[in-house]
């Protein structure tokens, strides 16, 4: 079956505990991203990559890092998670036929910092 | 940023009836998109309209598109107690050096039995 994986999906930690989400993909898609979402702000994107070794900010990348060594995986790393990064976080995918194209969302991972 | 902007913020009507949710925009695009999400969970795509079209349907879905009102709205006819969740436009355009998605803040759906 075609999907984005995320893990864990939700997360309850501390402040300044480095934390990793998963994300990975099995539809062979170029373009990957992770937003957050809060309410009343709809999602917004924290980064993106276009390919494997290719990443760059999105909107809101700030306290956040990415990487892209393998097509498939973009695991979104907080160093020190703080408060403010308490959010519903996806990951999404698309192939890069037109852009911006289609983006298949993963389920999501809750995470709480207190 | 934000470029979307949906009208309403929340509809609640009864099956059987139709729902119009509308979508406003600031800038220029190459498409605006319209996804559901469930309650809590990851977006799905519903249908994707390219700034050079003017209609498009999918099932009971029907969006339109004017780019000279810089508006999108979105059908959902005889709707169903599970078409109940928020709905968001989003906007493609290139920004800030590369193309990207920007997300509304929704409208949220109650269609009740």
């Amino acid at each position: 079956e075609a999907q984005v994986t995320q893990n864990p999906r939700y997360l309850i930690t501390v402040t300044g505990k480095k934390l990793t989400v998963t994300c990975s993909q099995n539809m062979n898609h170029e373009y990957m991203s992770w937003y957050r979402q809060d309410p009343g702000l709809g999602l917004r994107q924290i980064y993106y990559s276009m390919n494997v070794e290719v990443t760059d900010k999105g909107d809101v990348p700030e306290g956040y890092k990415v990487s892209r060594k393998e097509k498939r995986n973009f695991p979104l790393i907080l160093e020190s998670p703080s408060p403010n990064q308490t959010s519903l976080y996806f990951c999404a995918s698309s192939p890069i036929r037109e852009v911006p194209n289609e983006q298949f969302f993963g389920p999501g991972t809750r995470l709480t910092v207190l | 940023s934000q470029q979307g902007e949906e009208d309403p913020q929340a509809l609640s009507i009864q099956e059987g009836e139709n729902a119009t949710m509308n979508c406003s925009y600031k800038t220029s695009i190459n498409n605006l998109q319209w996804y559901r999400q469930n309650s809590g969970r990851g977006l799905v795509h519903l249908i994707l309209i390219r700034s050079n079209e003017r209609e498009k349907h999918s099932g009971r879905l029907r969006v339109t598109l004017d780019t000279s009102k810089k508006s999108s709205s979105l059908l959902i006819t005889a709707s169903r107690a599970a078409d109940t969740a928020s709905y968001f436009c989003a906007t493609g355009e290139f920004s800030g050096g590369y193309n990207k998605l920007i997300f509304g803040a929704g409208t949220r759906l109650a269609v009740h039995p």
